[in-house]
């Protein structure tokens, strides 16, 4: 069984600096996807970015980029010129190919402090 | 637009109820997911559907049951609903090929 581990419960940065956001996953398989998802406090989830494992370039999405690490099974989130609006629940999700299911990891609140 | 839409945001109910908790997507999606989340747990699997009448447990299926009638409408049932079942539920669809799952809002549900 796959698990996904977010190791930072809690992070607070101010406007306009960068973060970076953990998650570290275990599997033995050698094809899969990962997810970052957002939570705002309104609750909906909405995609961040999505990465495919035989892909060696990291995703990027406007100021939201990843690090993806496939020996080390590493898959960080980094937000640039971090807003107001990133505030949020940020989730790293796993999933095998050819399985349509997400693994999740138990996520970490961001703050962006004005 | 992509739209999942969960029947109510908030529910109250009391214990040994049977409780329904209806979604709706407008994607002509395959999949379909129950998840409920809790704080420090992030979100648990509790079933999915990939086609009309089919459907497969998830992490923690227990004292939950699903029907999918319709393509578009998945209903997750508490057939007898406990205070352990106090709990955000979000509903999910996604296409086939391993694409991004699209959520809706969440019913926060509280059992008394």
């Amino acid at each position: 069984a796959q698990t996904v581990t977010q190791s930072q419960p809690e992070m607070s940065v101010q406007e306009a600096e960068t973060v970076t956001l953990s998650c570290t996953y275990d599997t033995s398989e050698s094809n899969y996807y990962l997810f970052w998802y957002k939570q705002p406090p309104s609750r909906q989830m909405i995609l961040v970015i999505r990465q495919e494992a035989y892909k060696q370039q990291n995703a990027t999405e406007n100021r939201f980029s990843v690090n993806f690490q496939k020996a080390a099974k590493s898959f960080s989130l980094k937000i640039s010129d971090s807003q107001l609006g990133d505030t949020a629940m940020y989730f790293c999700a796993f999933m095998r190919a050819g399985n349509e299911k997400l693994t999740f990891g138990t996520g970490t609140r961001l703050t962006i402090i004005p | 637009d992509v739209k999942v839409t969960q029947s109510s945001r908030y529910l109250v109910k009391r214990t040994g109820e049977k409780v329904f908790l209806e979604c709706v997507q407008d994607m002509d999606h395959e999949n379909m997911f129950w998840y409920r989340q809790d704080p420090g747990l992030g979100l648990r699997l509790i079933y999915f559907s990939y086609d009309v009448k089919m459907k497969e447990k998830g992490d923690i299926p227990e004292g939950y049951s699903v029907s999918r009638e319709k393509k578009e409408r998945f209903s997750l049932i508490l057939e007898s609903a406990s205070t352990n079942q106090t709990s955000m539920y979000l509903c999910a669809s996604s296409g086939q090929g391993n694409q991004p799952q699209h959520f809706g809002d969440g019913t926060r549900l509280s059992i008394l």
